[in-house]
């Protein structure tokens, strides 16, 4: 079984500070990992994905991950927050092709406050 | 990429009607398509999985005959949540997972429906 912890159900960072989203996960199979972003009563837009080949991984809106297998580890980051990049973060993990049915489990958000 | 559209985005209906979520892959063709509920500051939380040309999958939990799942077509999945209650307000999102071949790893999500029971 898979499971995906969040640290942290709100983050509030100073507009031009890092950001650090945390994210560990727990599966029997090396996992596909991904960070979502949901905006209020939208849809969620992947952010990123590690799919077993780099473990440091660069996504869209400046964010990058890294996913370190000894501390089952994928946390995301930021250099700079933006006020736009106020929103609510989900982890989640999946079965890689071949050993499931590519179901996404999420974790429980972390909501990002940007303040000015 | 890849898109699904889900509509409505937002429905208000009075208890004990029913309500239709639709949610297309407008571009690629979808065998499966995952239907979550997330409950205000809350996760989400997979409902059923909807196969085309085969009975859906439920969770533990989730009444079969209340949210009835139809996938019609390679391109089209509905959520029908039958006699409504207050109870089943709520934001619904659909997904389709991607391949799993080369870069299409990804799910791809509709844009999600709030429904509101009154």
């Amino acid at each position: 079984a898979q499971s995906v912890t969040q640290l942290g159900s709100h983050v509030s960072v100073s507009e031009g500070a890092l950001v650090l989203l945390r994210c560990n996960y727990s599966s029997s199979v090396p996992p596909y990992l991904f960070w979502y972003v949901q905006y209020p009563n939208q849809g969620l837009q992947l952010l990123l994905k590690y799919t077993s080949a780099a473990t440091l991984v660069k996504g869209i809106n400046g964010f990058e991950a890294e996913f370190k297998k000894s501390e089952t580890s994928f946390h995301l980051t930021k250099p700079s927050a933006h006020m736009r990049d106020a929103a609510e973060y989900f982890c989640a993990v999946s079965d890689p092709p071949g050993a499931g049915s590519y179901q996404l489990t999420f974790g429980k958000g972390t909501k990002l406050s940007v303040i000015p | 990429g890849a898109v699904v559209s889900q509509h409505p985005s937002w429905v208000i209906c009075k208890s004990g009607t029913s309500v239709k979520i639709e949610c297309r892959s407008l571009d690629f063709q979808a065998t499966t398509m995952f239907w979550y509920r997330q409950f205000p500051k809350q996760s989400l939380m997979l409902m059923a999985t909807s196969n085309e040309g085969s009975k859906a999958t439920y969770e533990q939990g989730v009444e079969k005959d209340k949210f009835l799942i139809n996938h019609a077509s390679l391109t089209l999945s509905t959520l029908t949540v039958t006699s409504a209650h207050p109870e089943d307000s709520s934001f619904y999102i659909c997904s389709a997972p991607g391949t799993g071949i080369g870069v299409n790893t990804e799910a791809f999500f509709g844009q999600g429906t709030r429904l509101t029971v009154v």
